[in-house]
């Protein structure tokens, strides 16, 4: 069972450009969450998304930033007008259902560097 | 709210010997915590975490955690440390009242030293 998946594992953009990542949730898991872990810091809660909806986007920037988890395919964190302040590493994790019990599975990240 | 606090940005200890992460936390409601691990350029790895039930908690790799409600931490020990225990590690929380959003800690690297 193939763990959860990010693509590009690294991204290169220059200041005004877009940034998609990628995630693939865990087999039969359909909650996804993603987190963003700045340089020296840990990881900082993003937005949480199941199938086609937003559940929680209370750490996401009200600007630039968006997230969807559509009904077929990965879900995608979008960065439009990427700034250098947006170089970090971001973490997609999965769950096969909610509740606060669930563990959240993690994958490799994907390092995104702003020139 | 909901928050963590990892006191000690660095641990050293000697192979052989036990190691402590120290690990506090502040929820509204039950306290559900998790440990997980992260090596240079990885993700996270899933340790292990306390629900409910014994307040000493085992997981992988010869980890435990205790969960003290009292003082409101959940260190991280192993009895003796591997080399291969060197990595940051993440202590994490999440309110049982709600779903999803989980707090992190700033991560205490260990190094076990030969």
């Amino acid at each position: 069972n193939a763990g959860v998946m990010q693509n590009p594992r690294h991204l290169v953009r220059r200041r005004g450009q877009e940034a998609r990542l990628r995630c693939s949730p865990m087999k039969g898991h359909s909650h996804v969450y993603w987190y963003r872990q700045l340089p020296e810091e840990g990881l900082k809660f993003m937005v949480y998304l199941q199938k086609e909806n937003i559940i929680d986007e209370s750490g996401m920037p009200k600007e630039r930033f968006s997230a969807e988890f559509p009904k077929e395919g990965p879900s995608i964190l979008r960065i439009q007008q990427v700034v250098r302040g947006d170089s970090a590493a971001y973490f997609c994790a999965s769950s096969p259902q909610t509740g606060p019990r669930e563990t959240q599975y993690f994958g490799p990240g994907t390092r995104l560097l702003v020139l | 709210a909901q928050s963590v606090a990892q006191p000690e940005d660095q641990v050293n200890v000697a192979e052989g010997n036990p190691l402590t992460v120290k690990c506090t936390y502040s929820v509204s409601g039950n306290p559900y915590l998790f440990w997980y691990v992260q090596y240079p350029n990885r993700g996270l790895q899933f340790l292990l975490k306390y629900i409910t039930g014994d307040n000493l908690v085992k997981g992988s790799y010869g980890f435990e955690a205790e969960f003290n409600k009292s003082q409101t931490s959940f260190h991280l020990k192993k009895p003796s440390a591997l080399v291969s225990d060197s990595a940051l590690y993440f202590c994490a929380v999440r309110d049982g009242g709600h779903a999803g959003k989980s707090t992190f800690g700033d991560g205490t690297t260990l190094t076990v030293k030969p």
